[in-house]
Parts: structure tokens; C-alpha cells; sequence
């Protein structure tokens, strides 16, 4: 069975860092592109960053361009996303998802809440 | 930025009836390899996003077969064909044919 855990979140004042992390477990890790998305209740859901299986491809949101960073670890089955000169507007739950565009192969972890305030 | 406008944004269904959301995109959705990726995803409360449908009218592993895609192009619609109460929740259409991908405001179903 696939499972998606993410961790990290927590409370971090404007202009912070913090370093999420997604754990994957019950799938070939090092054959599906990655993702993180992010929900708020503002404005709604986002595509955040997207890495491609051998990394060799990452795509960013604009507004996180250069504030952001997502990499990941075959070897450990890991996902990051690297969040640097953290604003309110990233204040949302983080999820990890691991999806195709073209099979039926789509799954998502229960999110990591992120609160960017002082 | 694709906007994905919904409509309705809620929708209140009686058990054992259609329901019917509809997904609007600003530019066309079809890829540069011909495919069409628009998806649809469900959020029941408290959970996760769980996707429906994949490239328009592709049904993924475990959905059940009353929910259905169908459209082309900038237009596109999810139906359920009998509502049931494990259907209230949140739906989202997305598309990730141009990135960055982008999600629709939401659906709120709802028993009535």
C-alpha cells in the first residue's frame, strides 16, 4: 500500500525558514515524478513545485521561485521542499503527492500544517 | 496562469439523483503531445484531496462508475450519476497540461 507522510510543519515567524520532509513507502520511488501542493483556505489549492524521478527537472510556482527548493533522495525514498524568506501568504497544509498525468496512479499524504506568523 | 473558473460552487443534490459540475479553462487544454489534461478531484471533510478522473474521462483505480468526464478543449463537465452520501464534499477540477498547474475554486456538494 502507498503511503505519503509528510512532517515538519510548524509556527515560523515572517522571514523564516523551515525544511519539510515526505516519506514514501509501498511504491518504486525513483519512477514517479513528485510534487508538493498546498491548500489554503484563501486561496484554495496550489501547485506548488514539481521534480521530475531523476531530478534532473524542477518546476516552481512563481511566487515561490527562488524561495524554494525541492529535492529529493532515491536512496531513502524521501521528498523535500526547502522554504526560505517565508511570508504569511505561504501560511497552508503542505502535501506530498506522487502522480501521473497519463495512468490511474495518484496519491497524497494527510499534509503538514505551515503557519507563517509573528 | 490557466484560470479554471467552476460552476456551480455548491451544489445541493437529493440521494439517487445526477449532479452535474461544470469547469471552464481560459486557454485550451490540449497538450503539444494531443492529450487533454484536465482532471477532477474529490475532498470529502477532513481529508485529503483523493483525484476522480484523469485526462477528461479516465477514471482512476477504485472510483466508482457513476462519477464520469466528458468535454474538450476549454469546456469540460463531471457528472455523477446517483448521487450518494459519500459523495458530499469538495470537488476541484485541475488542469496540468500548462504549467503552472491550476486548480478550479471548488464545488461544495451537499445532500439536500
Amino acid at each position: 500500500e502507498v503511503h505519503l507522510v509528510e512532517s515538519g510543519g510548524n509556527l515560523v515567524q515572517p522571514g523564516g525558514s523551515l525544511r519539510l520532509s515526505c516519506a514514501a513507502s509501498g511504491f518504486t520511488f525513483s519512477d514517479f515524478w513528485m510534487s508538493w501542493v498546498r491548500q489554503t483556505p484563501g486561496k484554495g489549492l496550489q501547485w506548488v513545485a514539481k521534480i521530475k524521478p531523476d531530478s534532473g527537472l524542477k518546476e516552481y510556482l512563481d511566487s515561490v521561485k527562488g524561495r524554494f527548493t525541492i529535492s529529493r533522495d532515491n536512496a531513502q525514498n524521501s521528498l523535500s521542499l526547502e522554504m526560505n524568506s517565508l511570508r504569511a501568504e505561504d501560511t497552508a497544509i503542505y502535501y506530498c503527492v506522487r502522480e501521473s498525468r497519463t495512468d490511474p496512479i495518484n496519491n497524497w499524504g494527510q499534509g503538514t500544517l505551515v503557519t507563517v506568523s509573528s | 496562469d490557466v484560470v479554471m473558473t467552476q460552476s456551480p460552487l455548491s451544489l445541493a443534490v437529493t440521494l439517487g439523483q445526477p449532479a452535474s459540475i461544470s469547469c471552464r479553462s481560459s486557454q485550451s487544454l490540449v497538450h503539444s503531445s494531443g492529450n487533454t489534461f484536465l482532471d477532477w478531484f474529490q475532498q470529502r471533510p477532513g481529508q485529503s484531496p483523493r483525484r476522480l478522473i484523469y485526462k477528461v474521462s479516465n477514471r482512476d483505480s477504485g472510483v466508482p462508475d457513476r462519477f464520469s468526464g466528458s468535454g474538450s478543449g476549454t469546456d469540460f463537465t463531471l457528472t455523477i450519476s446517483r448521487v450518494e452520501a459519500e459523495d458530499v464534499g469538495v470537488y476541484y477540477c485541475v488542469q496540468d497540461t500548462h504549467w503552472p498547474w491550476t486548480f478550479g475554486q471548488g464545488t461544495k456538494v451537499e445532500i439536500k
